[in-house]
């Protein structure tokens, strides 16, 4: 298992504004996926984008992957009061579990 | 079809009880998870399991033990609880056989919130 690591830590920004988090890994995978945690409740699964692909759409979510740098973005367009949660990002290699690392706290201003 | 569910959703322990929480999946699932969360900190594995009586050790399993009897459970005891305990522990499952890993995501549940006075 390998664990991703989220930057930044924490960002705040206003409604309707853009937002941008990232994730780096360390070593080959098959997928990357994106995960939401609002306050208390548990994690839930965003999007998940497979090694050969390059990016990936789910409504307001763009994730993009760099396969060669190890890295993946987050993009959520438009944001929402709503969209306040800490986001986690999760390399999977197959076959073990997702290790999750501390994540990226957003907070949409309305 | 109710997903991942926990029992119970909140618990407070004195130092040194036992307890034992339940995780149930109806998604057929293989493989299941406990994970910890502490504030300001993201999920650290304790234990899995990738089949019914099979499980293995995470991150931080020790003073946890756990057990897999029937493929859709996956309980998770404190023999001796201790204040380090306290935690929010959240239950996961994934992987339909057949389905390629890669395609692989983890469903979760809504957690328990544990207090060990």
């Amino acid at each position: 298992s390998q664990q991703g690591e989220e930057d930044p830590q924490a960002l705040s920004i206003q409604e309707g504004e853009n937002a941008t988090m990232n994730c780096s890994y360390k070593t080959s995978i098959n997928n990357l996926q994106w995960y939401r945690q609002n306050s208390g409740r548990g994690l839930v699964h965003l999007i998940l984008i497979r090694s050969n692909e390059r990016e990936k759409h789910s409504g307001r979510l763009r994730v993009t992957l760099d396969t060669s740098k190890k890295s993946s973005s987050l993009l959520i367009t438009a944001s929402r009061a709503a969209d306040t949660a800490s986001y986690f990002c999760a390399p999977y290699s197959g076959n073990t579990p997702l290790v999750f690392g501390k994540g990226t706290r957003l907070s949409v201003i309305a | 079809n109710a997903g991942v569910t926990q029992t119970p959703k909140f618990r407070v322990l004195k130092t040194g009880q036992s307890m034992t929480l339940l995780c149930a999946q109806d998604m057929n699932h293989e493989y299941m998870y406990w994970y910890r969360q502490d504030p300001g900190m993201g999920l650290r594995l304790i234990h899995y399991s990738v089949g019914e009586g099979t499980t293995a050790k995470g991150e931080v399993p020790d003073g946890y033990n756990v057990s897999r009897l029937k493929k859709q459970n996956f309980l998770l005891g404190l023999e001796s609880a201790a204040p380090s305990q306290t935690s929010v522990y959240f239950c996961a499952s994934s992987f339909l056989a057949g389905v390629p890993h890669s395609y692989n995501e983890q469903f979760f549940g809504p957690g328990t919130r544990l207090t060990v006075l």
